[in-house]
């Protein structure tokens, strides 16, 4: 079990509202990655943080929004929420100092349902 | 065309034998590559990544990778019961940190 955490595990939102995912990544990782799972799929990239920046955004509309904070931990919010939203979203954490590009430590997701 | 394309399966191997997951990638660019299991209801495990021509192995595992064809494989040996998941390839392009491109992943079933 990786040491990075999400909350709510899952929730259930009406079309057009809004939501905020949230993370704490694993200690000592200052990278915080953020992918959907639609079911049946594999993650598709959503963007990532460094440093409290954007660093890198997939193919995503703008009403995908995220922070980090300065303790590395990470918000993901969604507004004007749409049906194909309904997906679990992964945080994943890393660290630009392990030296192997790519190795992600996910939590255990959030499963949002938009009815 | 999908930029990571894998099987859907499912793959459905006897106990004992070898599972062989395939993995084909269009952007040549691509550096690296890694497999990553996730079982039902659970987030993705790292299992091994690959960065040169060849095989690379890591206990039951060997990955092997051959960028002329744009592929990459998971071979694993005396499959488990307990390797039953979904295997996730994917692929970083230009060593781009966490940016991975993921395929649709393939289901292996190990039947006792």
């Amino acid at each position: 079990e990786t040491g990075v955490t999400q909350s709510p595990t899952h929730l259930i939102k009406t079309r057009g509202q809004q939501v905020t995912l949230r993370c704490s990544s694993q200690s000592g990782h200052n990278t915080v990655s953020w992918y959907q799972q639609a079911l049946g799929q594999g993650p598709q990239f959503i963007f990532q943080y460094y440093r409290e920046e954007e660093n890198g955004r997939g193919n995503f509309p703008p009403r995908f929004s995220g922070l980090q904070f300065p303790n590395y931990s990470s918000e993901l919010n969604v507004n004007a929420l749409e049906l194909d939203d309904s997906a679990l979203y992964l945080c994943a954490s890393s660290s630009a100092s392990t030296g192997v590009s790519g190795e992600l430590f996910f939590g255990e997701g959030s499963r949002l349902t938009v009815l | 065309q999908k930029e990571v394309e894998q099987n859907s399966g499912p793959l459905s191997v006897p106990e004992g034998a070898i599972a062989s997951l395939n993995c084909t990638y269009s952007d040549r660019g691509s550096q690296s590559f890694f497999w990553y299991r996730q079982y039902s209801g659970k987030s993705p495990e790292l299992i091994m990544f690959i960065y040169s021509n060849g095989d690379k192995e890591d206990g039951r595992f060997t990955a092997q990778l051959n960028k002329a064809s744009q592929y990459v494989s998971l071979l694993i040996r005396d499959s488990q019961p307990s390797d039953s998941a979904t295997y996730l390839c994917a692929v970083n392009r230009y060593n781009q940190g966490g940016k991975l491109i993921f395929g649709q992943g393939t289901e292996l079933s190990v039947k006792p």
